[in-house]
């Protein structure tokens, strides 16, 4: 089952712009993680913040979390056409098979 | 510094042929070893995990199957294969259980298989 669900599925921005990318998850968490994958390429680790962090800075990244609402949220800031992707929040399983629950995505386009 | 390798980088085979899908971690020891599927817009499926040499463990019933013949070496296979078995499948490592803190994946290229 899903664990993180992002919010939107899409989203289309010019170069320059702020892309801000939502992820909620149901259960129990110590961390979420973030991902980026390139069009037929693996997954690449972006950032991890812990579940007693409220923001973590990475770079352009800015990530929040919210374990009241279990909510995160992903701001790449001054967006490059580079940045053209699919970015995945992650939580980790705290119970049977280490795994990760990886949610459907929001794929970013972004325009020169 | 540790990489991971995965290949073929893409596959198309017949219904009810074989499949041999390999990969290799370097730069490590004893990783923590996965297999995903990751079908078209939706998010990762594990298929298996493994912790060690000849340790499997399966999240799904399904018709593929895996080994780890030696520590940084992980197998997923199938004797026949069907058209659901269509999709990207991405290998991973990891160095403790994901429910460690700061733990996170590390994936390998995928491999996008097709069966027609």
């Amino acid at each position: 089952s899903q664990q993180g669900e992002e919010d939107p599925q899409a989203l289309s921005i010019q170069e320059g712009e702020n892309a801000t990318m939502n992820c909620s998850y149901k259960t129990s968490i110590n961390n979420l993680q973030w991902y980026r994958q390139n069009s037929g390429r693996g997954l690449v680790h972006l950032i991890l913040i812990r579940s007693n962090e409220r923001e973590k800075h990475s770079g352009r990244l800015r990530v929040t979390l919210d374990t009241s609402k279990k909510s995160s949220s992903l701001l790449i800031t001054a967006s490059r056409a580079a940045d053209t992707a699919s970015y995945f929040c992650a939580t980790p399983r705290l119970w049977g098979y280490s795994t990760l629950t990886f949610g459907k995505g929001t794929m970013l386009l972004v325009s020169p | 510094s540790q990489t991971i390798h995965q290949w073929p980088a893409t596959l198309v085979q017949p219904v009810g042929s074989p499949l041999s899908l390999e990969c290799t971690v370097e730069g490590t020891s004893n990783p923590n070893l996965y297999w995903y599927r990751q079908a078209a817009g939706r998010g990762l499926q594990l298929l298996f995990y493994s912790v060690g040499i000849g340790q499997i463990s399966s999240e799904v019933p399904q018709n593929l199957s895996a080994s780890r013949p030696q520590d940084r070496q992980f197998i997923l296979s199938s004797k026949k294969l069907l058209l659901s078995d269509s999709g990207f499948y991405l290998c991973a490592w990891s160095s403790l259980r994901l429910s460690t803190p700061e733990e996170k994946l590390f994936f390998g290229s995928g491999t996008q298989l097709s069966v027609l």
